[in-house]
């Protein structure tokens, strides 16, 4: 069964750095998106992104991140410089269609010391 | 904005035993999805089960069903013949059908005792 796959699955970063979150989507899929977790707290959405371009982003999607579709597999996050409030699990989706079920990665935890 | 609610941050279940996690969620939306994901101690999330609006009969998946009651916007997950490996934080999450993204509870975190 094809799946969503993640790389890293644990990054630890220094604070100020940048870090690069990797996503192979469900080939077939035209949907992605970003989600991230604090430890304990609820998944919260972070952007959707759809024929190269964002779609939808929420508040906590501010100028220190940005998403790519660099080549027909991979979707990135990147966060340019990190900082320790951005230690989380970031979980990337991708959906057949907009209203469709979203199947999760298995997360990267991003640490920043 | 949606919003999705689980009020019971936690609950506990005997082997074997049947248990209801509650979730309620409040729209102005007619069209929309409603989804239960699992998400073990590795922390990945795993889809449960989901239900249409449009449709009236409740969704089911093997020990997993749901009871969607629309007008109280009302969305529990029964979890019957409770097995160890149920023992994880569970999820309600609320999704537009003209939108992708997923509004998600706070989370319920179940553990099946032996």
């Amino acid at each position: 069964e094809p799946e969503v796959t993640q790389t890293p699955s644990h990054q630890v970063t220094q604070m100020g750095q940048e870090v690069i979150l990797r996503c192979v989507p469900i080939s077939n899929h035209l949907y992605f998106y970003w989600y991230r977790q604090i430890l304990g707290q609820k998944v919260e959405f972070l952007v959707s992104f759809y024929n190269n371009e964002i779609s939808e982003k929420s508040e906590i999607f501010d100028d220190q991140f940005s998403v790519e579709r660099p080549d027909g597999s991979n979707f990135t996050l990147k966060i340019r410089s990190t900082k320790l409030e951005d230690s989380a699990m970031y979980f990337c989706a991708s959906s057949r269609q907009e209203s469709d079920t979203q199947y999760f990665g298995p997360g990267t935890r991003l640490t920043v010391l | 904005a949606q919003t999705v609610t689980q009020s019971q941050p936690e609950m506990s279940v005997q082997e074997a035993e049947t248990v209801t996690l509650s979730c309620t969620y409040d729209t102005s939306e007619s069209n929309y999805y409603l989804f239960w994901y699992k998400q073990p101690p590795s922390r990945q999330m795993i889809l449960v089960i989901r239900q249409e609006a449009y449709k009236q009969q409740n969704a089911t998946e093997n020990r997993f069903s749901v009871n969607f009651q629309k007008a109280a916007k009302s969305f529990s997950l029964k979890i019957s013949d409770s097995q160890l490996g149920d023992t994880a934080m569970y999820f309600c999450a609320f999704m537009n059908t003209n939108a992708g993204k997923s509004t998600f509870g706070d989370g319920t975190t179940l553990t099946v005792k032996p």
